[in-house]
């Protein structure tokens, strides 16, 4: 079974400042996917970054990158110059078996002025 | 917009009635999902086809939960005999398997309160 633990129900941070949400997994695939999803308070989860486990370099997208480290089973996000838009819920999730997802509880993050 | 809809967005029905949700996927994709979303959670899966291939149940979907996906195209979710349980974000995904990009994209979700 896979499952994923995000300890920091609640992060704030300031406009303009980075921020690192956490997240580690627990998994028995030899082959697996980590992912983030960013979930505003309308609900629509909104796809951020991917990670493969057999990549070597750690995924970026534009603000986000994520933290990738293997041996410690962590696949830390960390946002760059935070907006007041990047208020939301964040998910951790992990793939199994290039189908389903299993996603952590959240981080709720909040970006004050 | 091309993205995953899914309808209705909200529906509120009492405790014993059934209930039908339709999501339909980003049309080139092959794959659609269920997952469940309750309060204060992440989302849980519950079923996913290729086409119209239902490929796996979580051990969530109870015999009062049936999905379908007719013609590889759109998927309704049908709950018989709702229960206060059951009262949740249910959201459908999809996603083009076969290429080297496995996201999931999200729709907006339907949320069922049950009375």
């Amino acid at each position: 079974a896979q499952k994923i633990t995000q300890t920091q129900p609640g992060m704030f941070v300031q406009e303009k400042e980075a921020v690192t949400l956490d997240c580690t997994y627990d998994t028995s695939d030899p082959s697996y996917g980590l992912f983030w999803y960013k979930q505003p308070s309308s609900g629509e989860m909104i796809f951020l970054i991917y990670q493969g486990s057999y990549d070597q370099q750690n995924a970026t997208e534009g603000r986000y990158s994520l933290n990738f480290q293997k041996a410690r089973k962590s696949a830390n996000l960390v946002i760059s110059a935070s907006q007041l838009g990047d208020s939301a819920m964040y998910f951790c999730a992990t793939e199994r078996g290039y189908s389903t997802l299993t996603f952590g509880k959240g981080t709720m993050l909040l970006v004050s002025p | 917009d091309t993205g995953v809809s899914q309808d209705p967005r909200h529906k509120i029905t009492k405790r014993g009635q059934n209930v039908t949700f339709r999501c339909d996927p980003i049309s080139e994709h092959n794959r659609l999902y269920w997952y469940r979303q309750t309060l204060g959670q992440g989302p849980e899966f519950l079923t996913y086809f290729q086409n119209e291939a239902q490929l796996e149940k979580s051990r969530l979907l109870s015999d009062r939960f049936s999905a379908e996906r007719p013609k590889g195209s759109f998927s309704t979710l049908e709950i018989q005999r709702t229960e206060q349980g059951d009262s949740a974000m249910y959201l459908c995904a999809s996603s083009l398997f076969g290429l080297e990009a496995y996201e999931q994209f999200f729709g907006p979700g339907t949320r069922l309160t049950v009375l």
